[in-house]
């Protein structure tokens, strides 16, 4: 079975203090890992794929990097607008769906 | 531009009254998702369609049922409310089943009361 444990839970930064989010899985023969913003109250907004260790993609103050267990979603200098929930969520090889974790709130004061 | 649409966006029904919540998509794509999402948790599947085949998870409460009458709508069905169905429910789609992101819809926020 597919697992996504995404850490921390919640996360507070002041504006320009750079971090990273963490997504641990197992899964057996990974497809492809998903990054996905969640705003309060709407559907996720999908941010990137990864499909193997090694791999980068970077969209304005974000970068996602993933190894054979985890990935992490760095964040450089945020905004406040750069607040939301952040979701992992991989597909394996046995299965058509997403698993997905339960997300790290993120909130960036000004 | 093209998106993934829901409607509505708010819904309030009656316990055991049954209420539709509806899906368009305008990517053309062949998937269609129906997840629920309850606060601070996942997204749970309940079902997908790819094309016309209807594929449910095994936990998905009978409850609930969908419809894909073509390529661009699908329909969420909740036959019987209950206090515990109330919850965000999410729609998405991809271009196909494996290793393609999905696009995801606004939300269909349900209160029962």
């Amino acid at each position: 079975e597919d697992q996504v444990t995404q850490s921390p839970e919640a996360l507070r930064l002041q504006e320009g203090e750079s971090s990273s989010l963490n997504c641990s899985y197992t899964v057996s023969g990974l497809r492809g890992l998903f990054w996905y913003r969640q705003d309060p109250g709407k559907g996720p907004e999908f941010l990137f794929t990864l499909y193997s260790a090694g791999e980068e993609k970077e969209k304005e103050r974000l970068k996602a990097t993933l190894t054979k267990k985890e990935s992490f979603l760095h964040i450089t200098a945020p905004k406040p607008e750069d607040s939301a929930t952040y979701l992992c969520a991989v597909q394996g090889r046995s299965a058509r769906q997403l698993t997905f974790g339960s997300g790290t709130q993120l909130t960036v004061l000004p | 531009d093209a998106m993934v649409i829901q409607n509505p966006r708010y819904q309030v029904t009656q316990f055991g009254k049954p209420v539709t919540l509806s899906c368009s998509q305008t990517l053309n794509h062949n998937v269609m998702y129906w997840y629920q999402q309850k606060s601070s948790q996942a997204p749970k599947l309940l079902f997908h369609y790819y094309d016309k085949d209807f594929n449910n998870e095994a936990d998905t409460p009978d409850n609930f049922q969908s419809r894909r009458p073509n390529t661009s709508f699908c329909f969420l069905d909740i036959r019987s409310p209950g206090l515990g169905d109330a919850a965000m429910y999410l729609c998405a789609t991809s271009r196909e089943a494996e290793s393609y992101e999905q696009y995801f819809g606004p939300g269909t926020r349900l209160t029962v009361t």
